[in-house]
């Protein structure tokens, strides 16, 4: 079926340190690939997104690769702030009967200590 | 600026009391997504609607139902809500299949409580 792996939270980073988290895929075909960030009380924002085999996307120094060859497509950021603390999903899109389908993985809390 | 509403923010509800979720939007996107989020878990989809056509995933409770009247809104109902439906339930929108990924646009979300 398909499926979105990510690495178990929480991360515990202090600021300035180099974040990655993990993300695994299983999909039918060639998904389009997400990653979209809560933060506390709030709704699902997108932070980037990539379309294609070797596409990086990025956002506020935020970045992912898409790679078929390992099915991943882990985030990374070179240098957290505190302002960063919030869950990461990271999600695959599906194309069924004309609409488009998120699935996500079950996210990642990151919480960055001044 | 385009965006998605949810109202309310936060919904208090008793035990077995239907209660009414809405989601506007003003971008014009054929299809409108409900999700239940629960605490610490992954957004987890209910059912959607493209144009008029209702999809309900397999494993929605039919406690659960919605409504579209117009292209515009979308409402959840939860007819009689259990304790185990407390949770962040998050409307999305998007285009449909065109040839291009245009992904979901989230609202904020409505946190319900049930007491």
């Amino acid at each position: 079926g398909n499926s979105v792996t990510q690495m178990e939270g929480p991360v515990t980073l202090s600021e300035e340190a180099f974040l990655t988290i993990n993300c695994t895929y299983t999909a039918t075909g060639y998904p389009s690939l997400f990653w979209y960030v809560q933060y506390p009380g709030e709704g699902l924002q997108l932070l980037l997104k990539a379309t294609k085999a070797d596409d990086k996307g990025s956002n506020k120094g935020f970045e992912a690769t898409y790679r078929k060859e390992t099915t991943s497509f882990h985030l990374e950021k070179g240098s957290v702030q505190v302002s960063d603390s919030a869950v990461y999903f990271c999600a695959l899109l599906l194309i069924s009967g004309g609409y488009n389908k998120l699935i996500f993985g079950a996210g990642t809390r990151l919480a960055v200590h001044p | 600026d385009a965006m998605v509403i949810q109202n309310p923010r936060y919904q208090v509800t008793q035990f077995g009391k239907p209660v009414t979720l809405s989601c506007s939007q003003t971008l014009n996107h054929n299809v409108m997504y409900w999700y239940q989020q629960k605490s610490s878990q992954a957004p987890k989809l209910l059912f959607h609607y493209y144009d008029k056509d209702f999809n309900n995933e397999a494993d929605t409770p039919d406690n659960f139902q919605s409504r579209r009247p117009n292209t515009s809104f979308c409402f959840l109902d939860i007819r009689s809500p259990g304790l185990g439906d407390a949770a962040m339930y998050l409307c999305a929108t998007s285009r449909a299949w065109t040839g291009d990924n245009y992904g979901y646009t989230f609202g904020s979300g409505t946190r319900l409580t049930v007491v």
